[in-house]
């Protein structure tokens, strides 16, 4: 199985602050990878696709970047609402896997 | 608007079975990879089976394949997910959502709980 390393498992930002999660997969991914967004009590919203194509109704703030094994999604100016979970996934082999999660909260 | 509105979790005991059901609507439901992701309690993400669109192709993750069979009614714009033999690490909120390689649209989630 494809494992995907995310950091760091936490962190907190100031309002205005760009913040940038990372991402690695044990093998390359070719580009294969996803990033959502969950709320506690939520379920996950799609935010990057393909590893930085945006998925429709998603803020231009959110982009995401990477190739190969290493990708990273940045938030260019975090906001109260960026508040929660976020995960990366593969998407090129079964099974697909998930990072372990991001806690993204407000300074 | 995409809608997807899970069903069928319950407490249930270790061995049994259930089926969940997910019921779609605002899409053409025949036109779209399905799948289901589930979550234990304060947990991350789990792929665990996916469904081409006229359902001839199904996918599993390992620890439920042989358990586990992920079915659908295009007629009924309907996802279902038969579990069998259940275990107590199957224990989890269990989406349904719309997608191949990823998943665009998700379900609110139907927790499953398996204990005695």
């Amino acid at each position: 199985d494809i494992q995907m390393t995310q950091s760091p498992a936490s962190l907190s930002a100031s309002l205005g602050e760009t913040v940038t999660i990372q991402c690695q997969a044990s093998e390359d991914i070719y580009s294969g990878l996803a990033w959502y967004q969950q709320k506690p009590g939520k379920s996950p919203q799609l935010l990057i696709y393909g590893a930085s194509s945006l998925q429709d109704g998603v803020p231009s703030r959110f982009s995401g970047s990477g190739s190969g094994t290493q990708y990273s999604l940045k938030i260019s100016s975090m906001q109260t609402e960026d508040e929660g979970v976020y995960f990366c996934q593969q998407g090129l082999k079964y099974p697909f896997t998930f990072g372990s999660g991001t806690k993204l909260e407000i300074k | 608007e995409v809608q997807l509105v899970e069903s069928g979790g319950v407490l249930v005991q270790p061995g049994r079975s259930m089926k969940l059901s997910c019921a779609a609507s605002g899409f053409t439901f025949s036109s779209f990879p399905m799948a289901w992701v589930r979550q234990a309690p304060t947990k991350g993400l789990e792929w665990v089976a996916t469904i081409s669109t006229s359902g001839g192709s199904t996918y599993y993750r390992d620890s439920v394949k042989g358990r586990f069979t992920i079915s659908r009614d295009n007629a009924k714009s309907t996802l279902y997910l038969q579990m069998d033999s259940l275990r107590s690490e199957d224990t989890a909120t269990y989406y349904c959502t719309t997608g191949s390689a990823w998943f665009a649209y998700w379900g609110q989630g139907t927790l499953v709980t398996v204990s005695s």
